[in-house]
């Protein structure tokens, strides 16, 4: 089946850094979704990419669906503590109704 | 405007007995999916639903089933509870249902089986 390798697994990081992550696929999707997960509680949507090659930006956030459509990557910008959580990408499209996760990415923001 | 709300937040089972998770879209979403986090494991697809209908199923048991309701809202059925059912169940909702809609989360129900 469809699967996505998100990398990397963890990142420990300084404040005001940046932080890049990413997700690749043998598949393609049509779809390209990022979420951030805290403690407790579901995924929260970050940014959306329906097309392939595009580059979207939300705040501090930008996102690229890849023109391959089996990749994508998600920037943060100089973070900030309240950025630390877990990060999934989001591959749709392609199995009627059904997304495929990444395994995560688990973002700690030192102060 | 409200969320994707989900009930209960906790829920605690013994192996064997059966579990029931419920869910409301957010207005104006007809589509409701479920997925399961279980711990390590990330986010599995479990069902889909539609206008009513399961429009497509996740790599799941007959034993993990449920139903959307006339009004959209949605209910998870888990029979004959094992210990490895332990995760967090997450619905989320979307616009109508087609191929690579954007969907959105409730906060989860936790359901734990001893």
């Amino acid at each position: 089946g469809q699967q996505l390798n998100q990398s990397p697994q963890s990142m420990f990081i300084q404040e005001g850094e940046d932080v890049s992550m990413n997700c690749t696929s043998s598949s393609i999707f049509n779809t390209w979704l990022w979420y951030k997960q805290e403690p407790g509680e579901g995924p929260v949507l970050l940014i959306a990419l329906y097309k392939a090659g595009e580059l979207t930006s939300n705040g501090r956030l930008t996102a690229q669906f890849g023109i391959t459509r089996k990749d994508s990557f998600l920037n943060i910008s100089a973070s900030i503590p309240s950025d630390v959580g877990i990060y999934f990408c989001a591959g749709g499209g392609t199995s009627y109704g059904k997304l495929t996760f990444g395994q995560g990415t688990i973002l700690t923001v030192h102060p | 405007e409200a969320g994707v709300t989900q009930s209960p937040t906790h829920l605690i089972k013994t192996r064997g007995q059966q579990a029931t998770l419920r869910c409301s879209p957010i207005s104006g979403h007809t589509s409701v999916y479920w997925y399961q986090q279980a711990l390590g494991l990330g986010l599995q697809f479990l069902l889909w639903y539609d206008e009513g209908e399961e429009r497509n199923r996740g790599n799941f048991p007959p034993r993990f089933s449920g139903r959307q309701f006339p009004n959209y809202s949605s209910e998870l059925n888990v029979n004959a509870l094992e210990l490895e059912d332990s995760a967090l169940y997450l619905c989320a909702s979307s616009f109508p249902g087609y191929s690579g809609n954007t969907i959105y989360f409730g906060e989860g129900s936790w359901l734990t089986v001893v």
